[in-house]
């Protein structure tokens, strides 16, 4: 089965670091992705891990550790755009299995 | 514009009725996946179609089905449909060999049952 855990809400003040913790179990992990999502959208892409490691990109930064089921994004310079939904996805190669998404306000 | 189109965007019916939506992939994207967001629910998968077999099957109910055509695109039929089933309903496709790596979704369709 799959079972993806992460944080309902987070609150954040604009300018300030938020890190969004995932927990992940599940049969033929081949990767984790992270999504945004605004009200009503579809998830765009933010960032893919296979391997262990941390990915930056811009103000956005996931890390992965495969051996402990685990993963964060990292959102930095927040700004009052990045408030939205992050959802945590974990892949078997076709499939996603997301998690409930944590919903980030950022604050001014 | 991701690519993939996905109509009505908003649908409004009664319960016991039932709907019809439609997705067309992104061009050259043999691959069409559906997915249900319910507001109590994150998104799960429904079900894949790829070159107009059907590819692998999740948590979609009895009284969904769905089917890929000649011209790829697909439709997801929604029968004697219930209160619960109002939902965001998100198509994604991706291109050979690519698998979730090629993920493009839809805008979705909203569909509110009454």
């Amino acid at each position: 089965g799959q079972n993806i855990d992460q944080p309902t809400e987070m609150t954040a003040t604009e300018g300030a670091i938020v890190q969004i913790n995932c927990t992940y179990q599940t049969s033929g992990f081949n990767g984790l992705f992270w999504y945004q999502q605004h009200a009503g959208e579809a998830p765009t892409f933010l960032s893919y891990n296979v391997l262990d490691g941390l990915e930056e990109k811009g103000r956005f930064s996931s890390f992965l550790s495969r051996s402990k089921g685990y993963s964060y994004l990292l959102l930095k310079e927040l700004q009052m755009k990045d408030s939205a939904s992050y959802l945590c996805a974990a892949t078997n190669d076709y499939k996603l299995s997301f998690g409930a998404g944590t919903t980030v306000t950022v604050r001014a | 514009d991701s690519g993939v189109t996905q109509t009505p965007k908003h649908l409004i019916t009664a319960t016991g009725q039932r709907v019809t939506l439609r997705c067309s992939p992104r061009s050259g994207d043999l691959s069409v996946y559906w997915y249900q967001q319910s507001l109590d629910q994150g998104l799960q998968f429904l079900i894949q179609y790829y070159n107009g077999e059907e590819r692998a099957k999740g948590n979609i109910l009895e009284r969904f089905s769905a089917q890929q055509f000649p011209d790829l695109h697909s439709e997801l039929n929604l029968s004697s449909l219930e209160l619960g089933d109002s939902a965001l309903y998100f198509c994604a496709s991706s291109g050979s060999g690519q698998g979730a790596v090629g993920y493009t979704f839809g805008s979705g369709t909203r569909l509110t049952v009454v």
